[in-house]
């Protein structure tokens, strides 16, 4: 069973506010990574981390930000919510695999479905 | 040009009805195409990873297989648990060893 959690799972809030989405994991990880994910669709890479001050934009383009203080905590943060960002957010890690220029499976989080109104 | 498609967009089978999906891929030099499933409000669970053509893996009434262009995910004598979504998902040099993945396929199974 994957050690990776999202909170909150539901956020309902106002445009113009700031949030912060959560995500950590205990299996001590090295890469971190934001997807979005709208129903139906596929999943879109926004941010990803390999490693502590370690970040980088994804392929889709986002208004968020994220950091990468610890190993174990990867948030993104939204500074003044918008209804475009409706949409559920999936954060996942990965190990590296053997050789380490190839990635084992990603471990995802149950997701936070964001809606901002 | 998608990078990585799932056909069919949705699956709709009777219990014990056998049936296939299928990713297919655009890139070259792949690293690793990986296959998970889906349920709805949640995020993906890992099923399998594939590296290299003609690889095979099994759990339970699942089989996935690899060839140079595509994965197909088996699905033998399914039960209405199966029901989900099945992502596709693939690694590359060409995309900086991120993993892109397809729109997924929504198989339903009736009993």
């Amino acid at each position: 069973e994957a050690d990776i959690y999202q909170t909150p799972r539901y956020l309902v809030i106002g445009t113009g506010k700031k949030i912060t989405l959560e995500c950590s994991q205990t299996m001590g990880h090295d890469k971190m990574y934001w997807y979005q994910q709208d129903p139906g669709m596929e999943l879109h890479l926004i941010h990803y981390s390999y490693g502590v001050n370690s970040t980088e934009k994804g392929d889709l383009s986002s208004e968020s930000t994220v950091s990468r203080i610890r190993t174990e905590h990867f948030p993104l943060t939204l500074e003044s919510a918008r209804p475009s960002h409706t949409s559920q957010y999936l954060c996942a890690s990965t190990a590296l695999g053997t050789g380490g220029a190839v990635n084992t499976e990603a471990f995802f989080g149950q997701g936070t479905r964001l809606t901002v109104v | 040009e998608d990078q990585v498609t799932q056909s069919p967009e949705a699956l709709r089978l009777q219990e014990g009805e056998s049936s296939s999906l299928n990713c297919s891929y655009t890139v070259s030099g792949l690293r690793g195409l990986f296959w998970y499933r889906q349920d709805p409000g949640k995020g993906p669970e890992f099923l399998f990873t594939l590296y290299s053509a003609g690889e095979e893996k099994e759990k339970e009434r699942l089989k996935a297989t690899l060839t140079k262009k595509e994965s197909f995910l088996h699905i033998t004598a399914p039960k209405p648990e199966d029901s989900a979504t099945y992502l596709c998902a693939v690694q590359a040099r060409e995309y900086g060893n991120k993993l892109v993945f397809g729109a997924g396929t929504i198989l339903r199974v009736k009993s």
